[in-house]
Protein backbone atom coordinates (compact mmCIF):
# COMPACT_ATOMS: atom_id res chain seq x y z
CA UNK A 1 0.00 0.00 0.00
CA UNK A 2 0.79 3.54 -0.20
CA UNK A 3 1.77 4.13 3.22
CA UNK A 4 1.58 1.82 6.87
CA UNK A 5 -1.97 1.15 7.94
CA UNK A 6 -3.21 0.23 10.68
CA UNK A 7 -6.88 -1.26 12.49
CA UNK A 8 -8.77 -0.53 14.38
CA UNK A 9 -7.88 3.30 14.47
CA UNK A 10 -10.16 3.04 17.99
CA UNK A 11 -10.65 0.02 20.13
CA UNK A 12 -12.29 0.38 23.40
CA UNK A 13 -12.08 -2.59 25.64
CA UNK A 14 -13.13 -4.14 29.14
CA UNK A 15 -10.29 -4.78 31.55
CA UNK A 16 -9.16 -8.57 31.43
CA UNK A 17 -10.08 -9.44 27.85
CA UNK A 18 -7.53 -9.71 25.22
CA UNK A 19 -6.96 -7.59 22.31
CA UNK A 20 -5.02 -7.80 19.04
CA UNK A 21 -3.66 -4.66 16.51
CA UNK A 22 -2.96 -4.98 13.45
CA UNK A 23 -0.08 -3.23 11.16
CA UNK A 24 0.15 -3.69 7.54
CA UNK A 25 3.44 -1.81 6.40
CA UNK A 26 5.07 -0.52 3.26
CA UNK A 27 5.35 -3.02 0.57
CA UNK A 28 9.06 -3.65 0.40
CA UNK A 29 10.07 -2.86 4.08
CA UNK A 30 11.38 -5.23 5.61
CA UNK A 31 11.33 -3.84 9.16
CA UNK A 32 8.52 -3.14 11.51
CA UNK A 33 8.34 -1.52 14.80
CA UNK A 34 5.75 -0.99 17.40
CA UNK A 35 5.63 1.64 19.61
CA UNK A 36 3.85 2.92 22.36
CA UNK A 37 2.61 6.49 23.31
CA UNK A 38 0.78 6.82 26.64
CA UNK A 39 -0.97 10.29 27.73
CA UNK A 40 1.71 12.95 28.24
CA UNK A 41 4.60 10.57 27.16
CA UNK A 42 7.30 10.16 24.76
CA UNK A 43 7.11 7.00 22.22
CA UNK A 44 7.89 4.13 23.46
CA UNK A 45 9.53 1.21 21.85
CA UNK A 46 8.25 -2.16 22.22
CA UNK A 47 9.55 -4.31 19.47
CA UNK A 48 10.74 -4.64 16.59
CA UNK A 49 10.80 -7.14 13.51
CA UNK A 50 13.66 -7.84 10.71
CA UNK A 51 11.48 -10.49 8.47
CA UNK A 52 9.35 -12.41 10.67
CA UNK A 53 12.02 -12.38 13.25
CA UNK A 54 12.06 -10.60 16.32
CA UNK A 55 15.08 -10.36 18.07
CA UNK A 56 14.38 -8.35 20.77
CA UNK A 57 11.87 -8.43 22.70
CA UNK A 58 12.86 -7.03 25.83
CA UNK A 59 10.65 -3.57 25.14
CA UNK A 60 7.65 -5.58 25.53
CA UNK A 61 6.08 -4.42 28.95
CA UNK A 62 4.72 -7.90 29.96
CA UNK A 63 4.10 -10.92 29.16
CA UNK A 64 0.75 -10.35 28.15
CA UNK A 65 2.20 -8.45 25.43
CA UNK A 66 3.25 -10.71 22.38
CA UNK A 67 3.69 -10.57 18.16
CA UNK A 68 3.46 -12.00 15.35
CA UNK A 69 4.59 -10.88 11.60
CA UNK A 70 4.11 -13.86 9.00
CA UNK A 71 5.41 -12.88 5.43
CA UNK A 72 7.44 -10.06 5.92
CA UNK A 73 4.66 -8.24 5.69
CA UNK A 74 1.49 -7.71 7.98
CA UNK A 75 2.34 -7.98 11.68
CA UNK A 76 -0.25 -8.42 15.08
CA UNK A 77 0.39 -7.13 18.31
CA UNK A 78 -1.79 -9.26 20.66
CA UNK A 79 -2.39 -7.70 24.68
CA UNK A 80 -3.89 -10.60 26.47
CA UNK A 81 -5.98 -9.87 29.79
CA UNK A 82 -5.70 -6.00 29.51
CA UNK A 83 -5.28 -3.62 32.51
CA UNK A 84 -6.32 -0.01 32.47
CA UNK A 85 -2.26 1.19 31.73
CA UNK A 86 -2.30 -0.73 28.92
CA UNK A 87 -4.46 2.37 27.43
CA UNK A 88 -2.69 4.10 24.80
CA UNK A 89 -1.69 5.22 21.27
CA UNK A 90 -0.15 1.97 19.42
CA UNK A 91 1.72 2.97 16.40
CA UNK A 92 3.39 0.95 14.06
CA UNK A 93 6.41 2.25 11.93
CA UNK A 94 8.04 0.35 8.94
CA UNK A 95 11.20 1.04 7.20
CA UNK A 96 13.46 0.19 4.04
CA UNK A 97 15.81 -2.11 6.63
CA UNK A 98 16.88 -2.80 10.10
CA UNK A 99 19.51 0.01 10.07
CA UNK A 100 17.49 2.73 8.08
CA UNK A 101 16.01 5.26 11.25
CA UNK A 102 13.40 6.90 9.21
CA UNK A 103 10.45 5.72 10.29
CA UNK A 104 6.89 5.67 8.44
CA UNK A 105 4.23 5.58 10.83
CA UNK A 106 1.10 4.33 10.39
CA UNK A 107 -1.70 6.54 12.68
CA UNK A 108 -1.66 4.39 15.12
CA UNK A 109 -4.64 2.18 17.40
CA UNK A 110 -5.95 4.28 20.07
CA UNK A 111 -6.76 1.47 22.97
CA UNK A 112 -8.83 2.55 26.25
CA UNK A 113 -9.31 -0.15 28.96
CA UNK A 114 -12.10 0.64 30.72
CA UNK B 1 15.70 8.07 33.55
CA UNK B 2 14.79 9.94 30.83
CA UNK B 3 17.86 11.06 28.21
CA UNK B 4 16.05 12.47 25.77
CA UNK B 5 13.99 16.05 27.07
CA UNK B 6 12.07 18.16 25.62
CA UNK B 7 11.73 20.49 28.33
CA UNK B 8 9.02 22.77 26.57
CA UNK B 9 5.83 20.81 26.22
CA UNK B 10 3.90 23.66 23.83
CA UNK B 11 5.26 26.63 22.08
CA UNK B 12 3.36 29.29 20.83
CA UNK B 13 4.62 31.25 17.87
CA UNK B 14 3.21 34.13 15.69
CA UNK B 15 3.25 33.08 11.61
CA UNK B 16 6.15 34.52 9.49
CA UNK B 17 8.32 34.63 12.77
CA UNK B 18 11.16 31.60 13.64
CA UNK B 19 9.89 29.06 15.93
CA UNK B 20 12.75 27.14 18.05
CA UNK B 21 12.11 23.79 19.22
CA UNK B 22 14.99 22.46 21.78
CA UNK B 23 15.68 19.33 22.95
CA UNK B 24 18.92 18.26 25.60
CA UNK B 25 20.32 14.98 26.21
CA UNK B 26 22.13 13.06 28.69
CA UNK B 27 23.41 9.87 27.33
CA UNK B 28 27.17 10.83 25.53
CA UNK B 29 27.25 8.09 23.39
CA UNK B 30 23.82 9.08 20.99
CA UNK B 31 25.56 10.38 18.01
CA UNK B 32 22.44 10.44 15.31
CA UNK B 33 19.53 13.02 16.10
CA UNK B 34 15.94 13.09 13.89
CA UNK B 35 13.12 15.19 14.42
CA UNK B 36 9.60 13.88 13.48
CA UNK B 37 6.44 15.40 12.79
CA UNK B 38 3.32 14.72 14.15
CA UNK B 39 -0.47 15.71 13.21
CA UNK B 40 -3.56 14.77 15.61
CA UNK B 41 -4.80 11.42 14.63
CA UNK B 42 -1.72 10.89 12.26
CA UNK B 43 1.86 8.58 13.16
CA UNK B 44 4.60 11.03 13.05
CA UNK B 45 6.58 11.92 9.78
CA UNK B 46 10.18 12.37 9.54
CA UNK B 47 11.99 16.13 9.29
CA UNK B 48 15.60 15.91 9.46
CA UNK B 49 17.83 13.96 10.94
CA UNK B 50 21.45 15.42 11.69
CA UNK B 51 25.07 13.03 12.60
CA UNK B 52 27.30 14.49 15.51
CA UNK B 53 30.04 14.99 12.83
CA UNK B 54 27.99 17.87 11.71
CA UNK B 55 26.82 21.24 13.83
CA UNK B 56 24.22 22.41 11.35
CA UNK B 57 21.64 21.01 8.65
CA UNK B 58 19.25 22.45 6.67
CA UNK B 59 16.87 21.46 4.67
CA UNK B 60 14.13 24.63 3.26
CA UNK B 61 12.44 25.75 6.17
CA UNK B 62 13.86 23.92 8.73
CA UNK B 63 17.13 23.69 10.31
CA UNK B 64 18.70 21.53 12.74
CA UNK B 65 21.60 22.66 14.86
CA UNK B 66 24.07 20.10 17.37
CA UNK B 67 26.21 21.14 20.18
CA UNK B 68 27.65 18.07 21.26
CA UNK B 69 29.50 19.67 24.24
CA UNK B 70 26.27 21.01 25.67
CA UNK B 71 24.53 18.23 24.23
CA UNK B 72 21.89 20.11 22.89
CA UNK B 73 20.30 20.73 19.84
CA UNK B 74 17.86 22.63 18.40
CA UNK B 75 15.27 22.65 15.55
CA UNK B 76 14.57 26.40 13.78
CA UNK B 77 11.66 26.70 11.60
CA UNK B 78 11.81 30.31 9.24
CA UNK B 79 9.45 31.64 8.24
CA UNK B 80 6.77 29.78 10.87
CA UNK B 81 3.46 28.89 8.91
CA UNK B 82 0.14 27.85 10.36
CA UNK B 83 1.06 23.84 8.59
CA UNK B 84 4.01 24.15 10.98
CA UNK B 85 1.54 23.91 14.40
CA UNK B 86 2.03 19.93 15.00
CA UNK B 87 3.75 18.48 17.89
CA UNK B 88 7.65 17.31 17.13
CA UNK B 89 9.12 14.66 18.66
CA UNK B 90 13.10 14.71 19.12
CA UNK B 91 15.06 11.63 18.84
CA UNK B 92 18.39 10.30 19.65
CA UNK B 93 20.51 7.31 18.83
CA UNK B 94 23.73 5.52 19.42
CA UNK B 95 25.07 6.01 15.28
CA UNK B 96 22.98 5.87 12.12
CA UNK B 97 22.41 2.47 11.09
CA UNK B 98 22.25 1.29 14.65
CA UNK B 99 18.19 0.68 13.86
CA UNK B 100 15.23 2.47 15.01
CA UNK B 101 15.02 0.29 17.61
CA UNK B 102 17.56 1.93 19.25
CA UNK B 103 16.15 5.05 19.02
CA UNK B 104 15.20 6.75 22.03
CA UNK B 105 11.89 10.00 21.70
CA UNK B 106 11.35 12.97 23.76
CA UNK B 107 7.77 13.51 25.14
CA UNK B 108 7.55 16.21 22.51
CA UNK B 109 6.76 20.06 22.24
CA UNK B 110 3.22 20.92 21.13
CA UNK B 111 4.38 23.94 18.67
CA UNK B 112 0.93 26.16 17.65
CA UNK B 113 1.78 29.17 15.09
CA UNK B 114 -1.09 32.29 15.79
CA UNK B 115 -1.99 34.10 12.45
Amino acid sequence: GAGVSQSPSNKVTEKGKDVELRCDPISGHTALYWYRQSLGQGLEFLIYFQGNSAPDKSGLPSDRFSAERTGGSVSTLTIQRTQQEDSAVYLCASSLGRNNEKLFFGSGTQLSVL
Amino acid sequence: DQQVKQNSPSLSVQEGRISILNCDYTNSMFDYFLWYKKYPAEGPTFLISISSIKDKNEDGRFTVFLNKSAKHLSLHIVPSQPGDSAVYFCAASRYSGGGADGLTFGKGTHLIIQP
